[in-house]
């Protein structure tokens, strides 16, 4: 199963809202997860089986979807929020898509 | 406090074997798969591979198969990855991090071990 993000790169500003896709080519029921990477960090998880947020991960971020298609939202940006994210999934494989950077516009 | 304390960095030829560990701490050994994931300069993520602690059970992706052992030690509450036949391909940053089991996802990371290879 290949895990397809898009788009690669996102071109925001500060309190803009982004919207992030990850495909499957197989249904993967919810069992997807969403990561956040900064320079020099290891991951973070932001969202856990498509739509539970993390602990301590602020309200402003969602996930939503299932079977193939799958949304992570960041409602309004904050400069911190300026990284990569991945999503991945769960099974006989946890594969991770190839990422989404946001960038600041 | 969970922790994930990861091996220092090495350099290897190619063809040699690398051993990098990580040791956990702040919580029951048994109860997380490790999972080791890496990164190679400037790009994204790779799964490799995870290892239940309570069985020794591993689960690999099928490019790893054949060249990489997961191993737990669970008195010295220790997970260690070998990687053999190394190429400059796995020049990489090599990240443990820990599930609750096949039903989470992983959600405590180690800071990395870098791993060079270079003749």
């Amino acid at each position: 199963i290949v895990l397809t993000q898009s788009p690669a790169t996102l071109s925001l500003s500060p309190g803009e809202r982004a919207t992030l896709s990850c495909r499957a080519s197989q249904r993967i029921s919810t069992s997807l997860a969403w990561y956040q990477q900064k320079p020099g960090q290891p991951p973070r998880l932001l969202i856990y089986d498509a739509s539970n947020r993390a602990t301590g991960i602020p309200a402003r971020f969602s996930g939503s979807g299932s079977g193939t298609d799958f949304t992570l939202t960041i409602s309004t940006l904050e400069p911190e929020d300026f990284a990569v994210y991945y999503c991945q999934r769960r099974g006989n494989s946890w594969t991770f898509g190839q990422g989404t950077k946001v960038e600041i516009k | 406090e969970v922790q994930l304390v990861q091996s220092g960095a090495e350099v290897e030829k190619p063809g040699a074997t690398v051993k990098i560990s990580c040791k956990v701490s702040g919580y029951p050994f048994i109860d997380y798969y490790i999972h080791w994931v890496r990164q190679a300069p400037g790009k994204g993520l790779e799964w490799m591979g995870l290892v239940d602690p309570e069985d020794g059970e591993t689960l690999f992706a099928q490019k790893f198969q054949g060249r990489v052992t997961l191993t737990a030690d669970t008195s010295a509450k220790t997970v260690y990855l070998e990687l053999s036949s190394l190429s400059s391909d796995d020049t990489a940053l090599y990240f443990c991090a820990r599930s609750p089991g096949s039903s989470g996802f992983l959600d405590h990371w180690g800071l990395g071990t870098l791993v060079s290879v270079s003749s």
